[in-house]
C-alpha cells in the first residue's frame, strides 16, 4: 500500500513569495497533521487536520494555513514567507482514532531567499 | 509544557548493541514513539509502545518503558552501518499532536 506522499519534494522562493505543500495521506486515513523541522528549533507541530476539520493548531503565526480536501489530502500554505520558513515541511498520517500509529512523509523542502 | 529529552550523539562499533535513552516530562502521555531519519529523508516510525507496556520487541528493536522514572530506550541489537542516522523520541497522550525530542545522532563505526 502506497505511503504517505508529499509534493513537491523540493523548491525554492523568494521572501515575500506564498507557497503550497501537498499531502496524499495512506490509503483510509482521515488525520493528517503538518510538522516544521529547522536546525535550530527541530520538530514543531504546525495542525492537525480530521475530516475536513481542523482539530489541533500549533503555535505559529497566521501566515501558516492549512485545509483538508473530502479525499483526505492535505494542503498548507504559507504566505509572505520569510527567510525563517526555510524548512522541511513534514506530514503525517494516521486513522485519527486515539493512539493510532502515525507515518510521515519524506517532506518538502523548501528554501527561502 | 510537555518536554521530551534526548542526549545528542552516541556512537558505537559494528555489531555491538547500541541503546538511546530518552526521558518525557507529561504524565499523561499514553503513546511513545520511536522514528528514524536518514539524511535527506523524512522520518521513518520504527516502533512504539503503550504506556501500559514494560516492554517490546521487533526482530533487533527492544523498547524499555519505566513510566515511574518517565524513561524511555530503544536498544538496536547488532548495530549495523545501515542503522547510521538520527533517532527521534516522541509522545503523545493520544488525542494530542506528538511532541519530539532533539534527535540522537548514532555513528556506527566499521
Amino acid at each position: 500500500k502506497a505511503g504517505v506522499t508529499q509534493t513537491p519534494r523540493y523548491l525554492i522562493k523568494t521572501r515575500g513569495q506564498q507557497v503550497t505543500l501537498s499531502c496524499s495521506p495512506i490509503s483510509g486515513h482521515r488525520s493528517v497533521s503538518w510538522y516544521q523541522q529547522t536546525p535550530g528549533q527541530g520538530l514543531q507541530f504546525l495542525f492537525e487536520y480530521f475530516s475536513e476539520t481542523q482539530r489541533n493548531k500549533g503555535n505559529f503565526p497566521g501566515r501558516f494555513s492549512g485545509r483538508q480536501f473530502s479525499n483526505s489530502r492535505s494542503e498548507m500554505n504559507v504566505s509572505t514567507l520569510e527567510l525563517g520558513d526555510s524548512a522541511l515541511y513534514l506530514c503525517a498520517s494516521s486513522l485519527g482514532d486515539r493512539g493510532n500509529t502515525i507515518y510521515f512523509g519524506e517532506g518538502s523542502w523548501l528554501t527561502v531567499v | 509544557g510537555e518536554d521530551v529529552e534526548q542526549s545528542l550523539f552516541l556512537s558505537v562499533r559494528e555489531g555491538d548493541s547500541s541503546v538511546i535513552n530518552c526521558t518525557y516530562t507529561d504524565s499523561s502521555s499514553t503513546y511513545l514513539y520511536w522514528y528514524k531519519q536518514e539524511p535527506g529523508a523524512g522520518l521513518q516510525l520504527l516502533t512504539y509502545i503503550f504506556s501500559n507496556m514494560d516492554m517490546k520487541q521487533d526482530q533487533r528493536l527492544t523498547v524499555l518503558l519505566n513510566k515511574k522514572d518517565k524513561h524511555l530506550s530503544l536498544r538496536i541489537a547488532d548495530t549495523q552501518t545501515g542503522d547510521s542516522a538520527i533517532y527521534f523520541c516522541a509522545e503523545s497522550s493520544g488525542n494530542t499532536p506528538l511532541v519530539f525530542g532533539k534527535g540522537t545522532r548514532l555513528s556506527v563505526i566499521a
